[in-house]
Parts: C-alpha cells; sequence; structure tokens
C-alpha cells in the first residue's frame, strides 16, 4: 500500500523568512514518481513538481527548491523569502508504476505568510 | 477557455435532488478524474477514466455516477445525497503514456457542494 504523510497541518511564518515543508512517503515500488500540489483558497490544485524516484537529483525553480532523499523516503519542499501569495495548501502525492498508478495524496500542510 | 474547467463552481441540492457535475479539459490529455475533498481528509480518488473507459471506481455509492462522453468531458451524475456528501469536488487530466511513464494531473477549481 501506498501512504504520504505531511506531519505538518499547519505552519505560520513571517513573510522573507524562509520554510521548509515536509512529506514522507511509503511504497514498495522500485519505480515511482513524487509530487507537489499548491492549493490556493481558490480551490484549484496548482502542479507545482513531478520528480521520479530514480532521479535523486534536487531541483529549484526560483524561490522553491525540492530535497529528494531516498534513503530517508522523503520529498522535502522549501520556500525561499516567503511571500504572502504563497499562502495556501500545499499538498504532496505519490503514484506508482504498472498496476498502482493511483494518486495518492498526503493531508496538506496548510501555510500563512505574515505580512 | 484553457486548462481544466468545472461547472457549476458552487452547488446546494437537497437530498432528492438530481442534478449534475460537468468537467471539460482543453490540454488534449486522454485520461480524466473525479476526486472528493472533505474538510480535514485527503482528497479521495473516486473515479478514472482512461482513454475513455472507465478503469477505476474506488468503491464509492451509487449515488454518484460518472460519464466519459469523450476525452474532453466529464460529469459527475448526482442523485439522492446524503449531507455528508457535501465537500468539493475537483476534476483533473492527465495525458497517460500507452506505454511506462507517468504525467501530473492538472486539477479544475472544483464544484462546492452542499447537500442540505
Amino acid at each position: 500500500a501506498q501512504k504520504v504523510t505531511q506531519a505538518q497541518t499547519e505552519i505560520s511564518v513571517v513573510e522573507k523568512e524562509d520554510v521548509t515543508l515536509d512529506c514522507v512517503y511509503e511504497t514498495r515500488d522500485t519505480t515511482y514518481y513524487l509530487f507537489w500540489y499548491k492549493q490556493p483558497p481558490s480551490g484549484e490544485l496548482v502542479f507545482l513538481i513531478r520528480r521520479n524516484s530514480f532521479d535523486e537529483q534536487n531541483e529549484i525553480s526560483g524561490r522553491y527548491s525540492w530535497n529528494f532523499q531516498k534513503s530517508t523516503s522523503s520529498f522535502n519542499f522549501t520556500i525561499t523569502a516567503s511571500q504572502v501569495v504563497d499562502s495556501a495548501v500545499y499538498f504532496c502525492a505519490l503514484r506508482g508504476n504498472f498496476g498502482n498508478e493511483k494518486l495518492t495524496f498526503g493531508t496538506g500542510t496548510r501555510l500563512t505568510i505574515i505580512p | 477557455e484553457t486548462g481544466v474547467t468545472q461547472t457549476p463552481r458552487h452547488l446546494v441540492m437537497g437530498m432528492t435532488n438530481k442534478k449534475s457535475l460537468k468537467c471539460e479539459q482543453h490540454l488534449g490529455h486522454n485520461a480524466m478524474y473525479w476526486y472528493k475533498q472533505s474538510a480535514k481528509k485527503p482528497l479521495e480518488l473516486m473515479f478514472v477514466y482512461n482513454f475513455k473507459e472507465q478503469t477505476e471506481n474506488n468503491s464509492v455509492p451509487s449515488r454518484f455516477s460518472p460519464e466519459c462522453p469523450n476525452s474532453s468531458h466529464l460529469f459527475l451524475h448526482l442523485h439522492t445525497l446524503q449531507p455528508e456528501d457535501s465537500a468539493l469536488y475537483l476534476c483533473a487530466s492527465s495525458q497517460e503514456p500507452r506505454q511506462g511513464g507517468v504525467y501530473e494531473q492538472y486539477f479544475g477549481p472544483g464544484t462546492r457542494l452542499t447537500v442540505t
């Protein structure tokens, strides 16, 4: 069975601070895919990143960066110099390959950036 | 229109009503999904249509009935719902390769459903 754990239910930081959202996953698949989505108050889930299990390189996109560590089954997300527009619920998700294709979501982390 | 659109955005219905949710994707994808998002619960996958065939029905009660007439449109027909069915219903689409690999799902804005 697949499982995604986002232990941080809510986080509040002051604008311009850095913040890291944790994601820990469980899967028996040797090939799998990890995702992060952002859900602003409007409700729509916005795709942020997809990472394959065989690619452990960290990724940076502007103020966003992701740290994928297979050894600890973690895929953490860091926002540098946070802004009020970053306030949203962030979801980590996992999908297997061939026969285990259901996208399993964590319960989400509500991030509030305080101006 | 671009991306994934959903109508209506808000719906209030009584338990004896029949209504339908509509989803349309403008991305040329071949797979579409219905998810239910309730407060303080993970997103629940309800139905998957891959190449217009239903490939997953995640133990959803029969009062929810999906329909996928083509690869761009997806409906969720609702009848005799219960108050606990009140939630945000999200539609998504993706391009599923026929042989291996995975691509991300793109979501619509959702329909906020309230059952009274």
